[in-house]
């Protein structure tokens, strides 16, 4: 079945650095889409890619979706501490409406 | 927050019970999914429905079974729980057509 990887598992930055998160799936997705997880809580939606080669920026967030839709990267630049929390990127194939399927994540530390 | 509610928050079960959790999806939102994530883990996607009908399932037993009522709201049922059930139950809704997914907090559930 599918598989979706993050690396890294764990990211320990100070306060000012950037960070990055990589994401790679075995198959071709339709979309890829990211979420933020802060500790003990529930995962909450940042943005979604669709088309091959798409670039998105929030404010200091960059999202890249592969030209083969098959790997994404999420950069953040310039970390805050209320960065801190776990990315997760997550694919549907095909036209699998919402049976996503999700990374391990990458849990973002970040020193003041 | 999403307008996603879950219940009960928190729940302690002996293997070899059986639970119901239940959800509330957000205002207009016609499709449910329903995730499992373990600690550290991301969610894995255990099955959707839309419009009363189960739409998809992913890699989980028969015994994970649900329900979708008319007003969207939904249950996760586990029968025969075994202490590797011990997760966070996340319930997920969203409309047809978009992939967009907004989480609820979640069901902590323990299995001893």
């Amino acid at each position: 079945g599918q598989q979706v990887m993050q690396i890294p598992q764990y990211q320990h930055v100070q306060e000012g650095e950037d960070f990055t998160t990589y994401c790679n799936s075995s198959t071709t997705l339709s979309n890829i889409q990211w979420y933020k997880q802060r500790p003990g809580g529930h995962p909450v939606f940042l943005i979604q890619l669709v088309k091959s080669g798409e670039v998105k920026k929030q404010k200091r967030l960059t999202f890249q979706f592969g030209e083969a839709k098959k790997n994404s990267s999420l950069h953040i630049t310039a970390t805050q501490t209320t960065d801190v929390g776990t990315y997760f990127c997550a694919g549907t194939p095909g036209t699998s409406y919402g049976k996503l399927t999700f990374g391990q994540g990458t849990i973002l530390t970040v020193h003041p | 927050e999403t307008g996603v509610t879950q219940s009960p928050t928190h729940l302690i079960k002996t293997r070899g019970q059986q639970v119901t959790l239940r959800c509330s999806s957000q205002s207009g939102h016609n499709t449910v999914s329903w995730y499992q994530q373990a600690l550290g883990q991301g969610p894995q996607f255990i099955f959707q429905y839309y419009r009363e009908e189960e739409n998809g399932r992913g890699n989980f037993p028969p015994r994970f079974s649900g329900l979708q009522f008319p007003n969207y709201s939904s249950e996760l049922n586990v029968n025969a729980l075994e202490l590797d059930d011990s997760a966070l139950y996340l319930c997920a809704s969203s409309l047809e057509g978009v992939e967009e997914q907004y989480f609820g907090p979640g069901t902590r559930l323990t299995v001893t």
